[in-house]
Order: C-alpha cells, then sequence, then structure tokens
C-alpha cells in the first residue's frame, strides 16, 4: 500500500525557517511527480509546489516563490520542503500528495499523506 | 490563475437524500476536473477525477458530470459516512488550484 508519512512540523516565529519531510513507501518513489498540498487551520486546499521524479523540474504557487524549496532524495525515498521567512499566513497543515501516473505531473492527487502542522506565530 | 467556485457553501440534508453539488470554473478546464472528500482530522480523499471516474475503492453512488466550466458531484443517497466537506480541483497549465467547498451536514 502507498504510504506518505510527514514530519517536520511545529511552531516557528514569523521570519523563520522550517523544514518538512515526507517518507513515502509502497510505491517506486523515484517514478513519481511528488508535490505539497497546504490547508490553513478552518479554510481550503491550495497547492504549494511540485517536483519532478528526476528533481530536474519544480513548480511553487506564486505565494512562495523566492522563500519555499521543493527537494527530493530518491535514495531515501523521501520528499522535503524547506520554509525560510514564514509569514502568519503560512501557518497551515502541509501535506505530502503523490501523481496519480508514474512520470508524469499528473491533473490531481492519487494519495495524500495525513499532514504535518506549521504555526507561525511569536 | 483559474478560479473555482463551489455552490452551495453548505448543504444540510437527511441520510438517504441526493446530494447535488457544483464547481463553476472562470474558464474551461478541458476533462481534467477531480472532486476530494474531507472528513475532520483527516487527509483528503480522491472521489473522482477527469470529471467522471471514480477512484479505486469509491462507491456508486458518487458520480461525476460536467464539462468545459460547469460539474456536479452527485450523492444518489446519502450514508451517514458521507457528511463531510467536499473540494473540486483543476490543473491548468503548472497551477493546481481547488473550489472553496462545499460542507455537507446533517439536517
Amino acid at each position: 500500500d502507498v504510504q506518505l508519512v510527514e514530519s517536520g512540523g511545529g511552531l516557528v516565529q514569523p521570519g523563520g525557517s522550517l523544514r518538512l519531510s515526507c517518507a513515502a513507501s509502497g510505491f517506486t518513489f523515484s517514478s513519481y511527480w511528488m508535490n505539497w498540498v497546504r490547508q490553513a487551520p478552518g479554510k481550503g486546499l491550495e497547492w504549494v509546489a511540485n517536483i519532478k521524479q528526476d528533481g530536474s523540474e519544480k513548480y511553487y504557487v506564486d505565494s512562495v516563490k523566492g522563500r519555499f524549496t521543493i527537494s527530493r532524495d530518491n535514495a531515501k525515498n523521501s520528499l522535503y520542503l524547506q520554509m525560510n521567512s514564514l509569514r502568519a499566513e503560512d501557518a497551515a497543515v502541509y501535506y505530502c500528495a503523490r501523481a496519480p501516473y508514474s512520470r508524469q505531473p499528473g491533473t490531481f492527487f492519487g494519495y495524500w499523506g495525513q499532514g504535518t502542522l506549521v504555526t507561525v506565530s511569536s | 490563475e483559474i478560479v473555482l467556485t463551489q455552490s452551495p457553501a453548505t448543504l444540510s440534508l437527511s441520510p438517504g437524500e441526493r446530494a447535488t453539488l457544483s464547481c463553476r470554473a472562470s474558464q474551461s478546464v478541458s476533462s481534467y476536473l477531480a472532486w476530494y472528500q474531507q472528513k475532520p482530522g483527516q487527509a483528503p480523499r480522491l472521489l473522482i477525477y477527469d470529471v467522471s471516474n471514480r477512484a479505486t475503492g469509491i462507491p456508486a453512488r458518487f458520480s461525476g458530470s460536467g464539462s468545459g466550466t460547469d460539474f456536479t458531484l452527485t450523492i444518489s443517497s446519502l450514508e451517514p459516512e458521507d457528511f463531510a466537506v467536499y473540494y473540486c480541483q483543476q490543473r491548468i497549465n503548472w497551477l493546481w488550484t481547488f473550489g472553496q467547498g462545499t460542507k455537507v451536514g446533517i439536517k
């Protein structure tokens, strides 16, 4: 079974940094585009970023460009999100989500992790 | 950026009733429209992809329809476990966006 387990969330001050991780299992991680999707408390879903299976292409929502960096380590079956210059509006549950088909970015999200909570507050 | 507008924001129904949820796009999204269900404290779960295809394990009471800019998720007969928030989602170019959600609550 596909499993995605996020970690690394926590409380950080505005302007601070945090690195999220997503451990993947149950599929060939190196064959899939991977995504981060977030959900602010009581709000809807927002796609944040994605990365190609080999890491050669990365895409971001405008609101995080220049502050967040998505990366992956296929040897460790892991996805990461480095978040710098954090703002109050970045506070959310961050989900790791897999593309539906191998070697394609896909148009929807086939599998999701349970999420990790990021709180931005002084 | 394509904006997805879901209506109604809240739907109050009884078990056994039919639920009809709408998702309208600000411009055509072709056939790349998906629906997710989310229960409190849980991750979203894929229900429907490419407008009308049910994801693995999704019961037949869930169906999707529509084209271009207007899409519908129908739950033919609500089960107690179907009371949740539902989101539509699309991808155009390199941007994936979601609607704001419709909450299906118990009447």
